[in-house]
C-alpha cells in the first residue's frame, strides 16, 4: 500500500530535549516536505527537499533541521524544543515540486501531535 | 504578495443541502490549484488538481471549477460522511521555492 508513515503520533517531551520525528514513503517521490498545522494559522511548510541531498527552507524554518540522505527517508529534527514548537506535524511527498507536471499531488502522513513543555 | 483565502470559515448543511466553497487566489500566474480533504486529526487527502481556468473535475458529490481568479468547491446533495475541512493550495508560476501556498480551510458540516 501506498503511504507515507510517520513515527511517533503522539509526543510530550520536555524544554530542550533533542528529538526526531521519522517520515518515510513507499512511493518513490522525489519531493518531501514538513509543515505545522496550528489552528486559525493553516498549514505551514517548515522545510522542503527535491531529492536526496536536496533541502531547502519553508516558510518557518527556524528552530528545525531535516536530512535527506535516501529518497524513502526525510527526518524532521528540533535540537532544543521549545513550548512554540508545540503543534500538528505532517509529513507528506509527492512524484516532483508540486505542479511541476500531471502526478504532483502530495500524500500526507497520519500526523505527529507533539506537545513541549 | 501571493495569496489563497478560503471563504466562508465554516459551513453548517442539512443532508441532502447543495452548497459551495470557494477559494480565491492572487498569484502572478498559476501552476496548479489543488483541493484537499481533511479529517479532524489526520492528514490532508488529496482530491484534485486544476490547472488552466475553464477546467472542472469531478468526484462523486464534489465538483471542482477554476476561473483566473478563483475556484469553486460544488457538494451536491451532501451526505453527513462529507463533513470535513477542505483545504486549496496553489503553486505559482515563476515560483522558483517549489512551493504551495496553503489557505486557511473551510470546515464543512453535514447535519443529518
Amino acid at each position: 500500500e501506498a503511504q507515507v508513515t510517520q513515527n511517533p503520533r503522539y509526543l510530550i517531551t520536555v524544554t530542550g530535549k533533542k528529538l526526531t520525528v521519522t517520515c518515510s514513503q513507499n512511493m518513490n517521490h522525489e519531493y518531501m516536505s514538513w509543515y505545522r498545522q496550528d489552528p486559525g494559522l493553516g498549514l505551514r511548510q517548515i522545510y522542503y527537499s527535491m531529492n536526496v541531498e536536496v533541502t531547502d527552507k519553508g516558510d518557518v524554518p527556524e528552530g528545525y533541521k531535516v536530512s535527506r540522505k535516501e529518497k524513502r527517508n526525510f527526518p524532521l529534527i528540533l535540537e532544543s524544543p521549545s513550548p512554540n514548537q508545540t503543534s500538528l506535524y505532517f509529513c507528506a511527498s509527492s512524484l516532483r515540486a508540486p505542479g511541476w507536471g500531471a502526478n504532483t499531488e502530495a500524500f500526507f502522513g497520519q500526523g505527529t501531535r507533539l506537545t513541549v513543555v | 504578495e501571493d495569496q489563497v483565502t478560503q471563504s466562508p470559515e465554516a459551513l453548517r448543511l442539512q443532508e441532502g443541502e447543495s452548497s459551495s466553497l470557494n477559494c480565491s487566489y492572487t498569484v502572478s500566474g498559476l501552476r496548479g490549484l489543488f483541493w484537499y480533504r481533511q479529517d479532524p486529526g489526520k492528514g490532508p487527502e488529496f482530491l484534485f488538481t486544476l490547472y488552466s481556468a475553464g477546467e472542472e473535475k469531478e468526484k462523486e458529490r464534489l465538483k471542482a471549477t477554476l476561473t483566473k481568479k478563483e475556484s469553486f468547491l460544488h457538494i451536491t446533495a451532501p451526505k453527513p460522511e462529507d463533513s470535513a475541512t477542505y483545504l486549496c493550495a496553489v503553486q505559482a508560476l515563476g515560483d522558483s521555492n517549489y512551493q504551495l501556498i496553503w489557505g486557511a480551510g473551510t470546515k464543512l458540516i453535514i447535519k443529518p
